[in-house]
């Protein structure tokens, strides 16, 4: 089972302010790497797939990058409506398995 | 738009079987090349996969709950549900449905997840 990773597991930042969020993988998923952002009492909401792939009606200030074994999500000007827990996902091989979550705080 | 809806008790007895089933409106389960899952996530935690069924019925379980596990899909309801035998405290969570493309055998990102049931196992 392929164990993912996430860095920090909380973060508390001002708006405006630039965020990134780590995902490291226990070996190499290629790109099949998916974020999620999840809002409290929300389900799960697909922010990036395949690592770097945007997905329709998702801010641009959300973007994804890496591969192999590393990989970042990145919020740019960071806003109030950002605050939530966000996930990791590898598709590489089965079972698929999360990352333990990053919360994200509004200062 | 398609759009999944969970529903079953929201209460079960330990060593009882939990029962929950997806709905999938607003398109059919069998039309595209998807694989329906079943996720699971206890109250504060993370997320864990379950499992998935394909519409031609073939599955694929998590190895930490494949014995207790069985999903099972009926195209003329457009629903796929999800069985879990044996419960115990540690299986209360929200229970979410989801809908993954099956481009691979890994699957692609999960796109379409329904609100989520709770489940507490208790007596």
């Amino acid at each position: 089972e392929i164990v993912l990773t996430q860095s920090p597991d909380f973060q508390s930042v001002t708006p405006k302010e630039k965020v990134t969020i780590t995902c490291r993988a226990s070996q190499s998923i290629g790109s099949s790497l998916h974020w999620y952002q999840q809002k409290p009492d929300q389900s799960p909401k697909l922010l990036i797939k395949y690592a770097s792939q945007s997905i329709s009606g998702v801010p641009s200030r959300f973007s994804g990058s890496g591969s192999g074994t590393d990989f970042t999500l990145t919020i740019n000007s960071l806003e109030a409506e950002d605050a939530a827990a966000y996930y990791c996902h590898q598709s590489s091989s089965l079972p698929v398995t999360f990352g333990g979550g990053t919360k994200v705080e509004i200062k | 738009q398609v759009q999944l809806q969970e529903s079953g008790p929201g209460l079960v007895k330990p060593s009882q079987t939990l029962s929950l089933t997806c709905t999938v409106s607003g398109g059919s389960i069998s039309s595209g090349s998807y694989y329906w899952s079943w996720i699971r996530q206890p109250a504060g935690k993370g997320l864990e996969w379950i499992g998935r069924i394909y519409t031609s019925g073939s599955t694929n379980y998590n190895p930490s709950l494949k014995s207790r596990v069985t999903i099972s899909v009926d195209t003329s309801k457009n629903q796929f549900s999800l069985k879990l035998s044996s419960v115990t405290a540690a299986d209360t969570a929200v229970y979410y449905c989801a809908r993954v493309g099956s481009s691979w055998v890994g699957g692609d990102a999960f796109d379409i997840w329904g609100q989520g049931t709770m489940v507490t196992v208790s007596s």
